[in-house]
């Protein structure tokens, strides 16, 4: 079965450090995107993606950068990990660009010590 | 920003019993979703309404939108506990394709 996968699930580090969290999808969808989760303000856009090379800012980019090589993963990349970043992680994936349904991955727990 | 606010946050109701969860949005949309999520897991689509429509079902999904009040509802009849979860709706705004998730309802449904 196609299917999104987030890795690692759990994961803890320190501030400062350089962090990836991998996103996978099978599903062939062109569109990707990263949300995260807290408490109190729902999910929040962080980049998305409508293609390969191509790569756009959400609500709350700063700190964070994404690429896209290919269509199965979009990779986002925490380059100096702040506490402020500790969060859950979610990548989403579409077949058309907001008039369809997302389809999530299990998400990943990130803690910034 | 947030563009969905859900009402209420926290709901609690006998298993059987309806539940009705809220939404209120900002802008002009093109379409709402209504999202599931369980404890732990990634947010499940169930149901989407675009703008020119008024009432939407499925199953025991009842959902409608007044884009006059930019509001919608999602009602769950005959809930189950396997309905446990939080809700949240998403709004795509006009010119803008990425969607907007609220905050999210919190439901419990007591055995």
């Amino acid at each position: 079965d196609a299917e999104i996968t987030q890795s690692p699930r759990h994961k803890i580090t320190e501030t400062g450090r350089q962090v990836t969290l991998a996103c996978h999808q099978t599903w062939n969808h062109n569109n990707m995107f990263w949300y995260r989760q807290d408490l109190g303000h729902g999910l929040r856009l962080i980049h998305y993606s409508y293609g390969v090379h191509d790569t756009n800012k959400g609500e709350v980019s700063d700190g964070y950068s994404v690429s896209r090589s290919n269509t199965e993963d979009l990779p986002l990349t925490l380059e100096s990990a702040a506490s402020s970043q500790t969060s859950v992680y979610f990548c989403a994936s579409s077949i058309v660009p907001g008039t369809g349904e997302l389809f999530f991955g299990e998400g990943s727990r990130l803690t910034v010590l | 920003s947030q563009q969905g606010e859900e009402d209420p946050q926290a709901l609690s109701i006998q298993e059987g019993e309806n539940a009705t969860m809220n939404c209120s949005y900002k802008t002009s949309i093109n379409n709402l979703q209504w999202y599931r999520q369980n404890s732990g897991r990634g947010l499940v689509h169930l149901i989407l309404i675009r703008s020119n429509e008024r009432e939407k079902h499925s199953g025991r999904l009842r959902v409608t939108l007044d884009t006059s009040k930019k509001s919608s509802s999602l009602l769950i009849t005959a809930s189950r506990a396997a309905d446990t979860a939080s809700y949240f709706c998403a709004t795509e705004a006009f010119g803008n394709e990425k969607l907007t998730f609220g905050t999210g309802t919190r439901l419990t449904i007591i055995p």
